[in-house]
């Protein structure tokens, strides 16, 4: 199957860590990213290649992987990080995303 | 710094086809380094791949909509396009263009998005 799997929704206190997995299959052999989606915004790319921040992207933000799971983290999670965020994979033709998880943070 | 602005139709009835087009600059649209895709985000939904067009002209769909989708590249301008048939209510969504990188498939640069109602 080509589906990447993601919480619908993850709960953080101000400070504290977020962690939103991504699974599937097709993480195994292939690069995750991960986007921030804030309501009317187009997404942000946060994470590519696994781990890799984009320049401008707080250092808060990190990324990982693990056989056919990859997983964002927020340390320090701050109230603006509240959004959705997106999983993506890509196999130098296709590319799936995510349902998408809405970080809620309170 | 590269830029890309979609434009087209807000609304489109039933069955009609919608057209799309994403003008692309600060950057040659031939650049194989890159990908041009279109993405869709229903209304309170996720995001959802179209397809993605090489500066070549090889084009890729997502199998749920390949039948319908035509993604092409306007020789000499710097614009791609998108072409959905036989349009439902289901297709109502802010439409995106984008530019992917060939290297990892992260996508930095999009669109501020489109959206498009399909309604009578």
């Amino acid at each position: 199957s080509d589906e990447l799997i993601q919480p619908s929704s993850v709960s953080v206190s101000p400070g504290q860590t977020a962690t939103i997995t991504c699974s599937g299959v097709k993480l195994g052999n292939t690069f995750s990213s991960w986007y921030q989606q804030r309501p009317g915004q187009s997404p942000l790319l946060i994470i590519y290649q696994d781990t890799k921040r984009p320049s401008g992207i707080p250092e808060r933000f990190s990324g990982s992987i693990s056989g056919n799971t990859a997983t964002l983290t927020i340390s320090g999670t701050q109230t603006l990080d509240e959004a959705d965020y997106y999983c993506q994979a890509w196999d130098s033709r296709t590319v799936v995303f995510g349902g998408g998880t809405k970080l809620t943070v309170l | 710094q590269v830029q890309l602005q979609e434009s087209g139709p807000g609304l489109v009835k039933p069955s009609q086809t919608l057209s799309l087009t994403c003008n692309v600059s600060g950057g040659s649209i031939y650049n194989g380094d890159y990908y041009w895709s279109w993405i869709r985000q229903p209304p309170g939904k996720g995001l959802e791949w179209i397809g993605n067009i090489y500066y070549s002209g090889s084009s890729y769909y997502n199998p749920s909509l390949k039948s319908r989708v035509t993604i092409s590249m306007v020789p000499s301008k710097s614009h791609f396009s998108l072409k959905l048939i036989s349009v439902t209510a289901a297709d109502t969504a802010v439409y995106y263009c984008a530019r992917l990188g060939f290297a990892y498939g992260a996508i930095r640069h999009w669109g501020q998005g489109t959206p498009v109602t399909v309604s009578s």
